[in-house]
């Protein structure tokens, strides 16, 4: 794809379920970014990979959020137990280089949990 | 704490007219700054990035100043037109390791005919 891609794109969850989100990113591109983006707020960092390998998940606000990238492709990102607070757009976003300047933002997963 | 603050949070302007957003960052170790233009129900998009040495940088009607004394940017909109209403996010990068981003809150700019 053109771009990098993100499902679903809406999701509603009841207080305590798991959800998964998805990203597609561009392909070829190494780096790729998860940021969580509060109503009126700008976004703020989860975690980010290098291929494969999680190298920063400083920003998972608790243990009940989970990334992976099993194949330094496609990443998902699981909530486990949703609660309220976690109600927010989920972007994720990829950069082509280890440290590049330039990231290419998919268009988020809004969760909004009842 | 690195932290990025924006103002105005919220500017109306009618078509055609100029305006000036603002962004003071407290952010170590810098690299770069950036501005980034969201629609909404859109994921941002890059607009200008300026490294530490870079004072101005421009795309079509967009020109980003940056002063990394003062720890200062603004993003100057000339002649402002319908698709212009956004929010427009500041954020700035830090150095070594993978160039993490601190974004502001944003200003939200709503431009009337």
């Amino acid at each position: 794809g053109a771009g990098v891609s993100q499902s679903p794109r809406y999701k509603v969850a009841k207080r305590g379920q798991d959800v998964a989100l998805r990203c597609d990113p561009i392909s070829g591109h190494v780096s790729l970014f998860w940021y969580q983006q509060a109503l009126g707020q700008g976004p703020e960092f989860l975690t980010y990979f290098q291929n494969e390998a999680q190298l920063d998940k400083s920003g998972l606000p608790s243990d009940r959020f989970f990334a992976e990238r099993p194949e330094g492709s496609v990443s998902t990102l699981k909530i486990q137990r949703t609660q309220q607070e976690d109600s927010a757009v989920y972007l994720c976003a990829s950069s082509l280089e280890l440290a590049g300047y330039e990231q290419y933002f998919g268009p988020g997963t809004r969760l909004t949990v009842t | 704490k690195n932290q990025v603050e924006q103002s105005p949070q919220s500017l109306i302007i009618l078509e055609g007219k100029n305006c000036t957003l603002q962004c003071n960052y407290t952010v170590s170790p810098f690299s770069n700054l950036r501005w980034y233009k969201q629609d909404t129900g859109r994921g941002p998009v890059s607009l200008t990035i300026m490294t530490f040495s870079e004072n101005t940088k421009s795309n079509g009607r967009y020109t980003a100043t940056l002063d990394a004394d003062t720890k200062q940017s603004s993003l100057h909109i000339t002649a402002s037109q319908l698709s212009d209403s956004a929010s427009y996010i500041c954020v700035a990068g830090l150095s070594g390791g993978y160039n993490k981003l601190i974004f502001g809150a944003g200003t939200r700019l709503a431009v009337h005919p």
